[in-house]
């Protein structure tokens, strides 16, 4: 099973940032969160990713809280283009030896309106 | 460079008929994951491989369905005596060791078992 819990669905009006927020309240000390998104009739995309401290990229920015158990990206002048599925996950990061199978769950619908 | 590849990008059946689908991972990625996504659902693990260890195939759903990855590159994945229940799109994701776990998906092949 998904270790995140996230809003099925969201809107955005265009052009103001969306806030996608994400529960993974039994993640442990070695797992990253990361966020990924599918838009229709495509493979998903890998967005950012982080462990403890906020990121920025130049797609969004993820804000973890303190005590790790939830955390929001950030998608800071939404688009149209950015009407997607977006996938909030929890697994072990580039430290660990091995990789583990990666669990997605259902996701948050984000509708960008114009 | 290329990215995954994956053929047939559409592939109509009948049922009872034996299926293979094939995805090419990005080169020198060591992790390969199978997904398979029904129409309006998330992502369903299937298996993954991981170098020349053994793969998790904790996700296939029966044992009609098999995977194999050759050489460490190539992965094929067979569905025996298909099921209407079998469509869907199926997604394979290609990840390298140093690359902070980060995922690269394919497009895709869309079943259709009629």
């Amino acid at each position: 099973d998904a270790k995140t819990t996230q809003p099925p669905s969201m809107d955005c009006a265009e052009g103001r940032a969306a806030n996608l927020p994400c529960n993974h309240s039994t993640i442990s000390g070695n797992e990253y969160v990361y966020w990924y998104r599918q838009i229709h009739s495509q493979g998903p995309q890998y967005i950012i990713h982080g462990l403890k401290n906020n990121e920025t990229n130049e797609m969004a920015s993820l804000i973890i809280t303190e005590d790790r158990k939830s955390s929001t990206l950030i998608l800071p002048h939404a688009t149209l283009r950015d009407t997607a599925v977006y996938y909030c996950i929890v697994r072990v990061g580039v430290m660990k030896t091995s990789y583990d199978k990666v669990i997605f769950g259902p996701g948050t619908s984000l509708s960008v309106i114009p | 460079g290329a990215g995954v590849s994956q053929s047939p990008s559409n592939k109509v059946t009948e049922k009872g008929k034996d299926v293979e689908l094939r995805c090419d991972p990005i080169s020198g990625h060591t992790a390969l994951y199978w997904y398979r996504q029904s129409l309006g659902q998330g992502l369903e693990f299937l298996i993954y491989f991981q170098g020349n260890s053994a793969p998790d195939k904790s996700g296939l759903p029966s044992d009609r369905f098999s995977a194999e990855r050759t050489g460490g590159s190539v992965s094929t994945l067979t569905i025996q005596r298909t099921q209407q229940e079998d469509s869907a799109v199926y997604l394979c994701a290609s990840s390298p060791r140093d690359g902070a776990g980060k995922l690269f998906f394919g497009s895709g092949t869309q079943l259709s078992v009629l």
